[in-house]
């Protein structure tokens, strides 16, 4: 299995439509990860951490699967400027460095 | 806040020219800084972890003679890159980590080089 592993999409969905991520790791004892959002051409940007179960903030919801070894991301209510590339990070090596997936391509359309 | 800035955000060079990419961090000091380097619907592929005061630590892959990292302060790293060819051309992004925060990375804007 790869360190991290991500669908990369493009996941197409309407305004309104909720949708969710998954994101593979393999090091099962990696304790935190990491979304971020990357608009094209530009830098990523941290979306929300997960450092136990889940974490909700708003309309994003992110929850950990231990057993399975992957996180989700669950957006609600999709607005148009949802659509970015959605990466998952899992901190790797001596834990101080992030080890980043290929991205989740998300496009939300009128 | 957590704001990391770099510069330059653009820069095309000439083949064989060496050029130099600044990252700060602007409103907090960062023990860690991180280089990356993402080429057109790829992964951010990390480069080199930088602490401050010394050397900076390399991937697999990554020529540190090539690639050259000065992380001289707690606000700021550099990366320079040396001799630079036409395969080296890509998005290079830093990010950095907030002291009080052990794993969490702020990037910059990142900088786009071409080389001709």
């Amino acid at each position: 299995r790869k360190e991290v592993e991500q669908d990369p999409g493009p996941f197409n969905v309407p305004e309104g439509a909720t949708v969710a991520f998954n994101c593979t790791y393999s090091n099962s004892a990696s304790q935190s990860f990491f979304w971020y959002r990357q608009d094209c051409r530009k830098e990523p940007k941290l979306l929300m951490s997960v450092y136990s179960s889940g974490n909700e903030d708003g309309r994003f919801t992110a929850q950990l699967n231990r057993a399975s070894q992957y996180i989700s991301l669950l957006i609600r209510d999709s607005k148009l400027s949802d659509s970015a590339t959605y990466l998952c990070a899992v901190p790797s090596g001596g834990y101080s460095t992030l080890t980043f997936g290929k991205g989740t391509m998300l496009l939300v359309s009128p | 806040g957590a704001v990391v800035s770099q510069h330059p955000s653009r820069v095309i060079c000439k083949s064989g020219t060496s050029v130099k990419i600044e990252c700060r961090s602007l409103d907090f000091q960062a023990t860690t800084m991180f280089w990356y380097r993402q080429f057109p619907k790829q992964s951010l592929m990390l480069m080199a972890t930088s602490n401050e005061g010394s050397k900076a630590t390399y991937e697999q892959g990554v020529e540190k003679d090539k690639f050259l990292i000065n992380h001289a302060s707690l606000t700021l790293s550099t990366l320079t890159v040396t001799s630079a060819h036409p395969e080296d051309s890509s998005f290079y992004i830093c990010s950095a980590r907030r002291r009080d925060s052990p794993y969490e990375q702020y990037f910059g804007p990142g900088t786009r080089l071409t080389v001709t």
